[in-house]
């Protein structure tokens, strides 16, 4: 297994676009969640999975967010109508039951 | 309200110093503590974790950390610094198992030649 992989590592897109980004978790880690980290700032909480069940979500996920994880193994966050606040790095993590948190490389977002 | 701190934002150590920094928490029970580094323009890599048992944990890259229930602490630190431990670190905390990670803001540390 080759770890947490996410899926572009950058984007660059204008104001008002959607963007979509992949995450690919440990195959056999059940929970998926995503992060925000901002510049100098540590990550914020999003949103988590386990299985294919969302089952929290951050006041930070506006409506212009979205996350699934429809099979139970990969997951995809939207970001409809971007704006220049989304611009940050977009991190994805997954863990089994030893708690044994893997994050990916994280996909950077710069909306121009 | 629950929060992790990390009071120190920017930390400028000699070559071969040692290192210390710092970590505090405000939970109600004791939650599951983590130290993770991050380099420039990268993901998270986990230096170390504690769960219960000895309150001095060891990790990778020589660094370990010790648990102060008294202080609600956490800190993480490294004997012998070597110039490519200059990262941002970051403490983390869950409250119950497979919840979420909650940051602290991050110390950045910068390693003088």
């Amino acid at each position: 297994d080759t770890g947490v992989s996410q899926d572009p590592r950058h984007k660059i897109t204008k104001r008002g676009q959607n963007v979509t980004f992949r995450c690919d978790p440990i195959s056999e880690h059940n929970r998926l969640y995503w992060y925000r980290q901002t510049l100098g700032q540590g990550p914020e909480f999003l949103t988590y999975f386990q299985n294919e069940a969302q089952l929290e979500k951050s006041r930070l996920l506006s409506d212009r967010f979205s996350a699934e994880r429809p099979k139970g193994s990969f997951s995809t966050l939207e970001i409809q109508r971007t704006e220049q606040g989304d611009s940050a790095m977009y991190l994805c993590a997954s863990s089994s039951t030893d708690m044994g948190y893997t994050f990916g490389s994280g996909t950077r977002l710069t909306v121009v | 309200a629950q929060s992790v701190t990390q009071p120190d934002i920017h930390i400028t150590v000699s070559e071969g110093a040692s290192l210390e920094l710092r970590c505090n928490y405000s939970y109600g029970a004791t939650p599951y503590l983590f130290w993770y580094v991050q380099s420039p323009g990268q993901g998270l890599q986990l230096l170390l974790k504690y769960f219960s048992g000895d309150t001095l944990v060891q990790g990778i890259k020589g660094f370990e950390a010790e648990f102060k229930r008294s202080q609600s602490s956490f800190n993480l630190r490294k004997p012998s610094v070597h110039w490519s431990d200059a990262a941002e670190y970051f403490c983390a905390v869950v409250v119950a198992a497979g919840n979420k990670l909650t940051f602290g803001g991050g110390t950045r540390v910068l390693v003088k030649p």
